[in-house]
């Protein structure tokens, strides 16, 4: 069945720094990827998201590009800052999954110092 | 604020016992989608209603049960409760279900259950 593998946390970066997550899929059809971002104590929200083969998502500086011949979709930011300091989910959406639920990664915490 | 609602935001209850989670979708959403994150499982998809109807189902245990009513919100019903139901438990809405391969879900702020 479908699946989403994200690197595992938790991931702390000083500020500034370069971000990447790394997160790979298997999929049966054309999957829609998305990142979700959680803060402390809150629900998930809509980082980003692409659809499509080739098409890069991006929002509040950070991007991801759907690649199908390496089958991932890794989040990256140039420069993080505390603000960012979340859990992340990689998730996809698929014409295989009944419903088009979103089929979830464990989720990369990061913490991001001063 | 993602315009879905969830009540309560905590419930605390003991084993064997019922509750009823709540929730209302964005304005014109039709589609509602129920998750339960917990530390072992992580977010798991559990039940999808669109207008009012069950279209998908996840890994719903038979104790749990679901319904959308016409004015579209929708409660999730936890039965025979067991200390591992303890968990975080998501609503998120849709706008429609036929595209929903590329449509993004928005979440409410969750009701963390907690069985003792």
């Amino acid at each position: 069945g479908d699946s989403v593998t994200q690197m595992e946390g938790p991931v702390t970066l000083s500020e500034e720094a370069f971000l990447t997550i790394n997160c790979t899929y298997t999929a049966t059809g054309y999957p829609s990827l998305f990142w979700y971002v959680q803060y402390p104590g809150e629900g998930l929200q809509l980082l980003l998201k692409a659809t499509k083969a080739d098409d890069k998502g991006s929002n509040k500086g950070f991007e991801a590009t759907y690649r199908k011949e390496t089958t991932s979709f890794h989040l990256e930011k140039g420069s993080v800052q505390v603000s960012d300091s979340a859990v992340y989910f990689c998730a996809l959406t698929s014409n295989s999954n009944s419903g088009y639920a979103l089929n979830f990664g464990k989720g990369t915490s990061l913490l991001v110092t001063p | 604020d993602s315009g879905v609602t969830q009540t309560p935001k905590h419930l605390i209850t003991a084993t064997g016992q019922r509750v009823t989670l709540r929730c209302s979708p964005r304005s014109g959403d039709l589609s509602v989608y129920w998750y339960q994150q917990s530390l072992d499982q992580g977010l798991q998809f559990l039940i999808q209603y669109y207008n009012g109807e069950e279209r998908a189902k996840g890994n719903i245990l038979e104790r749990f049960s679901a319904q959308q009513f016409p004015d579209l919100h929708s409660e999730l019903n936890l039965s025979s409760l067991e200390l591992g139901d303890s968990a975080l438990y998501f609503c998120a809405s849709s706008a429609s279900w036929p595209s929903g391969r590329q449509e993004t879900q928005y979440f409410g702020p969750g009701t963390r259950l907690l069985v003792l």
